[in-house]
């Protein structure tokens, strides 16, 4: 079957820096999201690995480990405004079947304290 | 610029009513077009997809149905609400060589009484 595991809560101060993991287990792996998701709000895109390594947008950062089956979101100089919950979305090529299909988490909530 | 619709915004219904959420899109043709369903606490999951105007995937056996009238336009309907269909409905979109980046609606609270 296919599986996404985080945490379901984190705790930081603000200026400070969190690391949210995520594991899979998935076949047909084709890349992996973060998003971020605000209380009441819809899911925005921050990210998308298809390949192992990190990748850098200003103080977002997300690494992908394809062999390990690992994922983590960094993220730098917290801000209070950065409390919401962050999905981890896979993106797998089911065989036989008309195309992609994108299995999120359930998601972290991450919450800024001053 | 594209931006997408939803409505309504919120919606209380009670079991066993007829449901039909719409959501639309501007800005863009022949996106892919996506129905997700969000239980309070819970990840993303994917309901229906739809590639092309009449071609709807169900990705989850249940009680809803989804049909692509135009271009831009994807419905989700119920005959008879069930309670276990509470939950944050969310449309989103994708286009062209960068599919895999999905944009989202604002999305409509549902609550079944």
């Amino acid at each position: 079957g296919q599986n996404i595991d985080q945490p379901t809560e984190m705790t930081a101060t603000e200026g400070a820096i969190v690391q949210i993991n995520c594991t899979y287990q998935t076949s047909g792996f084709n890349g992996l999201f973060w998003y971020q998701q605000h209380a009441g709000e819809a899911p925005t895109f921050l990210s998308y690995n298809v390949l192992d390594g990190l990748e850098e947008k200003g103080r977002f950062s997300s690494f992908l480990s394809r062999s390990k089956g690992y994922s983590y979101l960094l993220l730098k100089e917290l801000q209070m405004k950065d409390s919401a919950s962050y999905l981890c979305a896979v993106r797998v090529l089911p065989p036989n079947t008309g195309g992609f299909k994108t299995i999120f988490g359930a998601g972290t909530r991450l919450f800024v304290k001053a | 610029s594209q931006t997408i619709h939803q409505w309504p915004a919120t919606l209380v219904q009670p079991v066993g009513s007829p449901l039909s959420l719409e959501c639309t899109v501007e800005g863009t043709s022949n996106p892919n077009l996506y129905w997700y369903r969000q239980a309070a606490g819970r990840g993303l999951q994917l309901l229906f997809y739809s590639v092309g105007i009449g071609q709807i995937s169900s990705e989850v056996p249940q009680n809803l149905s989804a049909s692509r009238p135009q271009d831009r336009q994807f419905i989700l309907s119920s005959k008879k609400l069930l309670l276990s269909d509470s939950g944050f409905y969310l449309c989103a979109w994708s286009v062209g060589p960068r599919s895999y980046e999905q944009y989202f609606g604002p999305g409509t609270r549902l609550t079944v009484t």
